[in-house]
Protein backbone atom coordinates (compact mmCIF):
# COMPACT_ATOMS: atom_id res chain seq x y z
CA UNK A 1 0.00 0.00 0.00
CA UNK A 2 1.36 3.07 -0.89
CA UNK A 3 2.38 5.09 1.70
CA UNK A 4 0.32 9.17 1.88
CA UNK A 5 3.08 12.07 1.94
CA UNK A 6 1.33 15.55 3.32
CA UNK A 7 1.06 18.22 2.04
CA UNK A 8 0.84 17.82 -1.62
CA UNK A 9 2.80 21.03 -2.37
CA UNK A 10 4.53 23.78 -0.17
CA UNK A 11 5.62 27.48 -1.15
CA UNK A 12 8.16 29.47 1.24
CA UNK A 13 10.22 31.85 1.32
CA UNK A 14 14.14 31.49 2.11
CA UNK A 15 14.43 30.75 5.55
CA UNK A 16 11.07 29.62 6.54
CA UNK A 17 10.89 26.00 7.55
CA UNK A 18 8.59 23.43 6.46
CA UNK A 19 7.30 19.55 7.79
CA UNK A 20 6.31 17.22 5.37
CA UNK A 21 4.47 14.00 6.60
CA UNK A 22 4.35 10.47 5.39
CA UNK A 23 1.66 8.04 7.28
CA UNK A 24 1.51 4.24 6.02
CA UNK A 25 -1.23 1.98 6.57
CA UNK A 26 1.11 -0.70 7.60
CA UNK A 27 3.61 -1.49 10.30
CA UNK A 28 6.65 0.00 8.71
CA UNK A 29 10.02 -0.82 9.39
CA UNK A 30 12.14 1.67 7.87
CA UNK A 31 11.38 4.70 5.65
CA UNK A 32 13.88 6.76 3.62
CA UNK A 33 13.91 10.00 2.34
CA UNK A 34 14.64 11.54 -1.17
CA UNK A 35 14.63 14.57 -2.86
CA UNK A 36 14.01 14.84 -6.64
CA UNK A 37 14.55 17.93 -8.63
CA UNK A 38 13.10 18.07 -12.28
CA UNK A 39 14.74 15.71 -14.36
CA UNK A 40 16.92 14.18 -12.33
CA UNK A 41 17.49 11.12 -10.34
CA UNK A 42 16.19 10.74 -6.89
CA UNK A 43 18.87 12.00 -4.41
CA UNK A 44 19.21 9.83 -0.98
CA UNK A 45 18.53 12.07 2.21
CA UNK A 46 18.01 9.66 5.06
CA UNK A 47 16.56 6.40 6.32
CA UNK A 48 15.24 5.70 10.08
CA UNK A 49 14.71 2.23 11.20
CA UNK A 50 11.62 1.17 13.43
CA UNK A 51 12.60 2.58 16.71
CA UNK A 52 11.23 5.82 16.77
CA UNK A 53 14.55 7.55 16.15
CA UNK A 54 15.27 10.35 15.00
CA UNK A 55 17.96 11.72 12.38
CA UNK A 56 19.80 15.00 10.84
CA UNK A 57 22.02 16.69 9.43
CA UNK A 58 22.88 20.13 8.58
CA UNK A 59 19.18 21.43 8.39
CA UNK A 60 17.29 18.88 7.62
CA UNK A 61 15.57 16.04 10.08
CA UNK A 62 13.45 13.48 10.36
CA UNK A 63 11.57 11.40 12.94
CA UNK A 64 9.62 8.05 12.76
CA UNK A 65 6.91 6.97 15.39
CA UNK A 66 7.03 3.08 14.60
CA UNK A 67 3.21 3.28 16.58
CA UNK A 68 1.42 5.84 14.38
CA UNK A 69 3.32 4.55 11.26
CA UNK A 70 4.62 7.60 9.91
CA UNK A 71 7.69 9.78 9.54
CA UNK A 72 8.32 13.46 9.27
CA UNK A 73 11.00 15.27 7.51
CA UNK A 74 11.90 19.06 8.61
CA UNK A 75 13.48 21.86 7.19
CA UNK A 76 14.77 24.39 9.11
CA UNK A 77 15.54 27.88 7.54
CA UNK A 78 15.25 26.44 3.91
CA UNK A 79 17.33 27.01 1.47
CA UNK A 80 17.14 27.83 -2.52
CA UNK A 81 18.83 24.61 -3.11
CA UNK A 82 15.92 22.68 -0.99
CA UNK A 83 13.62 23.20 -3.82
CA UNK A 84 12.33 19.96 -5.26
CA UNK A 85 9.95 16.90 -4.77
CA UNK A 86 10.25 14.70 -1.55
CA UNK A 87 9.38 11.26 -1.51
CA UNK A 88 9.22 8.74 1.29
CA UNK A 89 9.87 5.50 0.38
CA UNK A 90 8.58 2.85 2.75
CA UNK A 91 9.32 -1.13 3.76
CA UNK A 92 6.98 -2.91 5.83
CA UNK A 93 7.75 -5.32 8.23
CA UNK A 94 8.16 -8.86 7.87
CA UNK A 95 9.83 -9.30 5.11
CA UNK A 96 8.46 -9.27 1.68
CA UNK A 97 10.64 -7.21 -1.20
CA UNK A 98 13.00 -4.90 0.04
CA UNK A 99 12.03 -2.69 -3.28
CA UNK A 100 10.53 0.44 -1.67
CA UNK A 101 6.88 1.69 -2.12
CA UNK A 102 7.06 5.35 -2.46
CA UNK A 103 4.20 7.93 -1.88
CA UNK A 104 3.25 10.32 -4.61
CA UNK A 105 5.83 13.23 -3.26
CA UNK A 106 5.33 17.10 -1.74
CA UNK A 107 6.68 19.43 -3.63
CA UNK A 108 8.80 22.27 -2.53
CA UNK A 109 9.35 25.79 -3.74
CA UNK A 110 11.42 27.98 -2.15
CA UNK A 111 11.19 31.62 -3.16
CA UNK A 112 14.11 34.35 -2.32
CA UNK B 1 31.68 2.86 -11.02
CA UNK B 2 31.50 5.72 -9.82
CA UNK B 3 27.63 5.47 -9.66
CA UNK B 4 24.72 3.85 -11.09
CA UNK B 5 24.48 4.12 -14.92
CA UNK B 6 22.01 2.89 -17.38
CA UNK B 7 21.51 2.53 -20.91
CA UNK B 8 20.29 4.17 -23.55
CA UNK B 9 19.11 7.33 -21.23
CA UNK B 10 16.56 7.42 -24.23
CA UNK B 11 14.53 4.91 -26.06
CA UNK B 12 11.65 5.56 -28.36
CA UNK B 13 10.28 2.70 -30.11
CA UNK B 14 7.65 1.29 -32.05
CA UNK B 15 4.24 -0.46 -30.67
CA UNK B 16 5.18 -4.31 -30.70
CA UNK B 17 8.96 -3.82 -30.45
CA UNK B 18 10.87 -5.41 -28.13
CA UNK B 19 13.53 -3.63 -25.77
CA UNK B 20 16.07 -3.83 -23.52
CA UNK B 21 17.36 -1.50 -20.89
CA UNK B 22 20.35 -1.82 -18.95
CA UNK B 23 21.83 -1.05 -15.57
CA UNK B 24 25.36 -0.91 -14.68
CA UNK B 25 25.30 -0.76 -10.51
CA UNK B 26 28.28 0.64 -7.95
CA UNK B 27 30.73 -1.62 -8.15
CA UNK B 28 30.21 -4.01 -5.14
CA UNK B 29 27.13 -3.17 -4.81
CA UNK B 30 24.97 -6.69 -4.07
CA UNK B 31 21.53 -5.33 -4.50
CA UNK B 32 19.79 -4.15 -7.60
CA UNK B 33 16.47 -2.92 -7.79
CA UNK B 34 14.08 -2.02 -11.07
CA UNK B 35 11.52 1.08 -10.44
CA UNK B 36 9.05 2.56 -13.24
CA UNK B 37 8.76 6.23 -12.46
CA UNK B 38 5.81 7.76 -13.83
CA UNK B 39 5.41 11.77 -14.76
CA UNK B 40 4.84 13.47 -11.09
CA UNK B 41 4.45 10.20 -9.35
CA UNK B 42 6.78 8.57 -7.05
CA UNK B 43 9.31 5.50 -8.78
CA UNK B 44 6.96 2.18 -8.65
CA UNK B 45 8.86 -0.97 -7.39
CA UNK B 46 9.28 -3.44 -10.14
CA UNK B 47 11.88 -6.08 -9.31
CA UNK B 48 14.81 -6.66 -7.15
CA UNK B 49 17.97 -9.03 -6.91
CA UNK B 50 20.57 -10.09 -4.79
CA UNK B 51 23.59 -11.09 -6.57
CA UNK B 52 22.22 -13.04 -9.60
CA UNK B 53 18.84 -14.03 -7.79
CA UNK B 54 15.42 -12.31 -8.02
CA UNK B 55 14.24 -12.12 -4.84
CA UNK B 56 10.72 -10.64 -6.02
CA UNK B 57 9.25 -9.57 -9.08
CA UNK B 58 5.77 -9.06 -7.43
CA UNK B 59 6.12 -5.38 -9.07
CA UNK B 60 6.76 -6.51 -12.68
CA UNK B 61 3.29 -5.16 -14.33
CA UNK B 62 2.75 -8.62 -16.61
CA UNK B 63 4.54 -11.33 -17.92
CA UNK B 64 5.55 -8.98 -21.15
CA UNK B 65 8.39 -7.88 -18.63
CA UNK B 66 11.55 -9.30 -17.66
CA UNK B 67 14.66 -8.40 -15.77
CA UNK B 68 17.74 -10.82 -15.71
CA UNK B 69 21.28 -10.22 -13.71
CA UNK B 70 23.08 -13.51 -14.92
CA UNK B 71 26.81 -12.23 -13.33
CA UNK B 72 25.49 -10.74 -10.30
CA UNK B 73 26.34 -7.32 -11.83
CA UNK B 74 24.97 -5.58 -14.58
CA UNK B 75 21.41 -6.42 -15.52
CA UNK B 76 18.50 -6.28 -18.22
CA UNK B 77 14.89 -5.23 -17.73
CA UNK B 78 13.08 -6.35 -20.84
CA UNK B 79 9.95 -5.11 -22.44
CA UNK B 80 8.50 -7.35 -25.28
CA UNK B 81 5.70 -6.09 -27.31
CA UNK B 82 5.71 -3.07 -26.03
CA UNK B 83 2.48 -0.78 -25.53
CA UNK B 84 1.97 2.93 -25.37
CA UNK B 85 1.17 2.48 -21.33
CA UNK B 86 4.41 0.87 -21.25
CA UNK B 87 6.08 4.89 -21.52
CA UNK B 88 7.80 6.31 -18.91
CA UNK B 89 11.51 6.77 -16.84
CA UNK B 90 12.84 3.14 -15.39
CA UNK B 91 15.31 3.47 -13.06
CA UNK B 92 18.19 1.67 -11.33
CA UNK B 93 18.95 1.17 -7.85
CA UNK B 94 21.47 -0.18 -6.01
CA UNK B 95 22.14 -0.54 -2.43
CA UNK B 96 25.27 -2.13 -0.60
CA UNK B 97 23.40 -5.07 0.28
CA UNK B 98 19.66 -6.26 1.13
CA UNK B 99 17.84 -4.25 3.72
CA UNK B 100 17.72 -1.61 5.13
CA UNK B 101 20.18 0.36 2.90
CA UNK B 102 20.39 3.46 1.06
CA UNK B 103 19.50 2.84 -2.69
CA UNK B 104 21.39 4.77 -5.12
CA UNK B 105 19.06 5.76 -8.06
CA UNK B 106 20.21 6.12 -11.83
CA UNK B 107 19.84 8.99 -14.01
CA UNK B 108 16.87 6.41 -15.97
CA UNK B 109 16.30 5.14 -19.26
CA UNK B 110 13.38 7.25 -20.42
CA UNK B 111 11.35 5.01 -22.77
CA UNK B 112 8.56 6.30 -25.28
CA UNK B 113 6.61 3.63 -27.33
CA UNK B 114 5.25 5.50 -30.59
Amino acid sequence: QQPVQSPQAVILREGEDAVINCSSSKALYSVHWYRQKHGEAPVFLMILLKGGEQKGHDKISASFNEKKQQSSLYLTASQLSYSGTYFCGTETSGGGADGLTFGKGTHLIIQP
Amino acid sequence: GAGVSQSPRYKVTKRGQDVALRCDPISGHVSLYWYRQALGQGPEFLTYFNYEAQQDKSGLPNDRFSAERPEGSISTLTIQRTEQRDSAMYRCASSRTRGAETQYFGPGTRLLVL
